[in-house]
Order: C-alpha cells, then sequence, then structure tokens
C-alpha cells in the first residue's frame, strides 16, 4: 500500500509558466485535498473534492485549478505561475473526512 | 485575528521531560479536534483525534480538550528524542467536511 503518492517532488518554474501537481491515493477514499504549507501560516486548503466529480473551493483557490480524474487521482494545475505560488504543497484523502491521510509533498519554487 | 492560534516555538525540552503544546480558537462551533505530526520535509500524519470536550489518551500522549475556554493541548509524557518533530492542531464543524482549519504548528525537538 503506497497510501497517498504525489509528483514531482520538487519543481521549480518560471514566472508565467504553467504546470500540474499529480496526486494518487490506492486507499479506495472518496474525499481528497489540496493543501499548500508556507512558513508561520500552517496547512491552508486550495481545493478539495468530496467525491468523484465533484470540486469545491478551500480557503485560497485564486491562482489554482483542480480536477478529479477519477476516484484515485486529484491534480492541481497552476495556470501561470507567480512567485506567491511558491510553497510546498501536499495532497490529502479521507473516509472518515475528519481524518486525512497525507502525501509527502511538492516542493515548488517560483522565479 | 486567525481562527485557530498555535505558538510557533521552537520549544526544546531535555529527553524524558513532560511536553504541553496549546492551541486556541474562536469559532466555537469546532467540534472535532486533531493534532498531527510532522516530520521534517515529511507530509504530516494524525496521532490524535477527539471529538468534543474530554481527555484522550493513547500510550504516552494525552490530549485535552476545553470547549468552554476554546483551548486545547497536547501533553508528551517521557519525551524522547524520536518526538522532535512539528506539532499542528486542526479543528473541524462537523466530520461530514474535509474543511480542516490547521493552527501553524509548533516546532519540538527533544535533546537527548
Amino acid at each position: 500500500n503506497a497510501g497517498v503518492t504525489q509528483t514531482p517532488k520538487f519543481q521549480v518554474l518560471k514566472t508565467g509558466q504553467s504546470m500540474t501537481l499529480q496526486c494518487a491515493q490506492d486507499m479506495n477514499h472518496n474525499s481528497m485535498y489540496w493543501y499548500r504549507q508556507d512558513p508561520g501560516m500552517g496547512l491552508r486548503l486550495i481545493y478539495y473534492s468530496a467525491s468523484e466529480g465533484t470540486t469545491d473551493k478551500g480557503e485560497v483557490p485564486n491562482g489554482y485549478n483542480v480536477s478529479r480524474l477519477n476516484k484515485r487521482e486529484f491534480s492541481l494545475r497552476l495556470e501561470s505561475a507567480a512567485p506567491s505560488q511558491t510553497s510546498v504543497y501536499f495532497c490529502a484523502s479521507s473516509e472518515n473526512r475528519a481524518e486525512q491521510f497525507f502525501g509527502p509533498g511538492t516542493r515548488l519554487t517560483v522565479l | 485575528q486567525k481562527e485557530v492560534e498555535q505558538d510557533p516555538g521552537p520549544l526544546s525540552v531535555p529527553e524524558g521531560a513532560i511536553v504541553s503544546l496549546n492551541c486556541t480558537y474562536s469559532n466555537s462551533a469546532f467540534q472535532y479536534f486533531m493534532w498531527y505530526r510532522q516530520y521534517s520535509r515529511k507530509g504530516p500524519e494524525l496521532l490524535m483525534y477527539t471529538y468534543s470536550s474530554g481527555n484522550k489518551e493513547d500510550g504516552r500522549f494525552t490530549a485535552q480538550v476545553d470547549k468552554s475556554s476554546k483551548y486545547i493541548s497536547l501533553f508528551i509524557r517521557d519525551s524522547q528524542p524520536s518526538d522532535s518533530a512539528t506539532y499542528l492542531c486542526a479543528m473541524s464543524i462537523s466530520s461530514n467536511t474535509g474543511k480542516l482549519i490547521f493552527g501553524q504548528g509548533t516546532t519540538l525537538q527533544v535533546k537527548p
């Protein structure tokens, strides 16, 4: 059981470039989430998907889009990266939604 | 003011000490309270989960919730160097929503 996997682990982008962060879970969970973690800010929810085919905005959705491709996969897209999006991005999944399982994170730097 | 406040530390203690980590919150609707542990350059992992007020114990860890004071605590007894990590509190209004609100995290170092 791999749990929650994320790719890539590291990425450096130039301002204005686009990229997609991939997330997959093998626990058959219905709900999936994308967070960003910044120093002194804790984890902030970007988007979440309560079930396959549904997505909703979280606390900080501006500049991001998501796709729930199927029950296993939930991707996060940055259409035009900005330096303010430099962060560590975590994907999580849950069945009992108060208990979330996190991936190892993607460290993104936007120059 | 943030909905959930947590002293970022860092907190440094000798091995064997009792550690107390705390969070305060402003939203009285929070019902579910969690503590996550995050090792350096890793994802958070759930450590403790409690519903409403009261205490919950799991080995060396005890979680306390005082809803009247809007205050939650995590106690670590006989702390070990392997407990060195960042501890994040998280809260939710309902178990039917995935919207967790996290504190900033407290960095703990346990020195041998």
